[in-house]
């Protein structure tokens, strides 16, 4: 299994800022996934982001509002860019295990939180 | 398109006793995986068990065990000798093979009482 660092662990945003969130793996991974958990709801996915190509992004979810980096296999950021209240949720990454059990581990979380 | 229900919002169970989340789910795809995860108050999402869709036999890891009904679509979590530390929301997931693209259940929140 993989240990995964994610930062910040909890953040209040004033409208209309921008929040990077980092995500630290201890080993190299080839896939890692973002996800968006809105207050009370189920996790869903917002982009899959692979090392040395664009992010793929799920519908409802666009590069402008949510830029990904990937910049090597052991890291990746997410922005929520030009926040708004609806904006507040946990975001959480999350790595494959390896080819063949479809495993993910995940980060535990940035709680953000929009005024 | 795959969905994922779980019916139960909340449940309780005294410690040490035995309880059983539901999960149904749909999907047209042959080749898949069903998880169950445990998200505590630290916000981690936590593997609990998983299934593969191929296998008939049900899946146990320790004290946390699955009913599979492939037919059905049916995947339950049974916990045997609940303990406090128990005490989480849990999502049931689906994933299609080679996708890694879980589609999650709304989840239970269980709370295991003293």
């Amino acid at each position: 299994s993989a240990v995964i660092s994610q930062k910040p662990s909890r953040d209040i945003c004033q409208r209309g800022t921008s929040l990077t969130i980092q995500c630290q793996v201890d080993s190299q991974v080839t896939m890692m996934f973002w996800y968006r958990q809105q207050p009370g709801q189920s996790l869903t996915l917002i982009a899959t982001a692979n090392q040395g190509s664009e992010a793929t992004y799920e519908s409802g979810f666009v590069i402008d509002k949510f830029p990904i980096s990937r910049p090597n296999l052991t890291f990746s950021t997410l922005t929520v860019s030009n926040m708004s209240p609806e904006d507040s949720s946990i975001y959480l990454c999350s790595v494959a295990g390896g080819a063949g059990n479809e495993k993910l581990f995940f980060g535990s979380g940035t709680q953000l939180s929009v005024l | 398109a795959q969905t994922v229900t779980q019916s139960q919002p909340e449940m309780s169970v005294q410690e040490a006793e035995t309880v059983t989340l539901s999960c149904t789910y749909d999907t047209s795809e042959n080749n898949y995986y069903l998880f169950w995860y445990k998200q505590p108050p630290s916000r981690q999402m936590i593997l609990v068990i998983r299934q593969e869709a191929y296998k008939q036999q049900n899946a146990t890891e320790n004290r946390f065990s699955v009913n599979f009904q492939k037919a059905a679509k049916s995947f339950s979590l049974k916990i045997s000798d609940s303990q406090l530390g128990d005490t989480a929301m849990y999502f049931c997931a689906f994933c299609t093979s080679g996708t890694y693209k879980y589609i999650f259940g709304t989840g239970t929140r269980l709370k295991v009482l003293a």
